[in-house]
């Protein structure tokens, strides 16, 4: 499996700030996912992330509240913008690569909006 | 209905003990099925993949039944370092986005 980090791995953030999230891969993957976890609560896809295209966003979640970018097959990033209290989640990126059903994520990113 | 629904859960068990997880999955459409294993402040990590034909890994077997979209996973021998969460996980495809359960919550104790 591929060996994925993020940066950073946790922040502390005002309200009405915004926060861009790192994700960087160790070798080339087709697709990159993010998905966020609210406390207490199992994950939720927020966009899938391909490289050269717009993200595709899921029910509920905008670019403009949570933009991406993927300029190469190794490295994503995604912006938290213009953040409240109920956006205090842990947001992980996973990737699969070629015909692989499976995904395999990284360490997530621990947020705290105040 | 929620899309995958796990045993609520939690299970408190004593070491050397079998458990049971069971999870239903309402869209017919899912190709591939999954068990993921999450620690307390830890990213989910792939435990095993489920296989219509039911497959076993040391201590772990998960099984499949695609007519009554019925996913289990069973634990024998249970140790210590089995306590964590266990997360039902399906996907419509390659490349296509997870869809987890909530999670069952395993606590095994001495």
């Amino acid at each position: 499996s591929a060996v994925i980090s993020q940066k950073p791995s946790r922040d502390i953030c005002q309200r009405g700030t915004s926060l861009t999230i790192q994700c960087q891969v160790d070798s080339q993957v087709t697709m990159m996912f993010w998905y966020r976890q609210q406390p207490g609560q199992s994950l939720t896809l927020i966009a899938t992330a391909n490289q050269g295209s717009e993200a595709t966003y899921e029910s509920g979640f905008v670019i403009d509240k949570f933009p991406i970018s993927r300029p190469n097959l190794t490295f994503s990033t995604l912006t938290v913008s213009n953040m409240s209290p109920e956006d205090s989640s842990i947001y992980l990126c996973s990737v699969t690569g070629g015909e692989s059903y499976e995904q395999y994520f990284g360490p997530g990113t621990r947020l705290t909006v105040t | 209905r929620k899309e995958v629904e796990q045993d609520p859960g939690p299970f408190n068990v004593p070491e050397g003990a079998t458990v049971a997880f069971n999870c239903t999955y309402s869209n017919s459409a899912s190709q591939s099925f999954f068990w993921y294993r999450q620690d307390c402040r830890k990213e989910p990590k792939l435990l095993m993949s489920v296989y219509s034909s039911g497959n076993e890994d040391g201590r772990f077997t998960a099984q499949l039944n695609r007519a009554s979209q019925y996913i289990s996973l069973l634990i024998r021998d249970s140790k210590l370092s089995d306590s964590a969460t266990y997360l039902c996980v399906v996907t419509l495809g390659a490349g296509t986005a997870l869809i987890f359960g909530k999670g069952t919550t395993l606590s095994v104790s001495s």
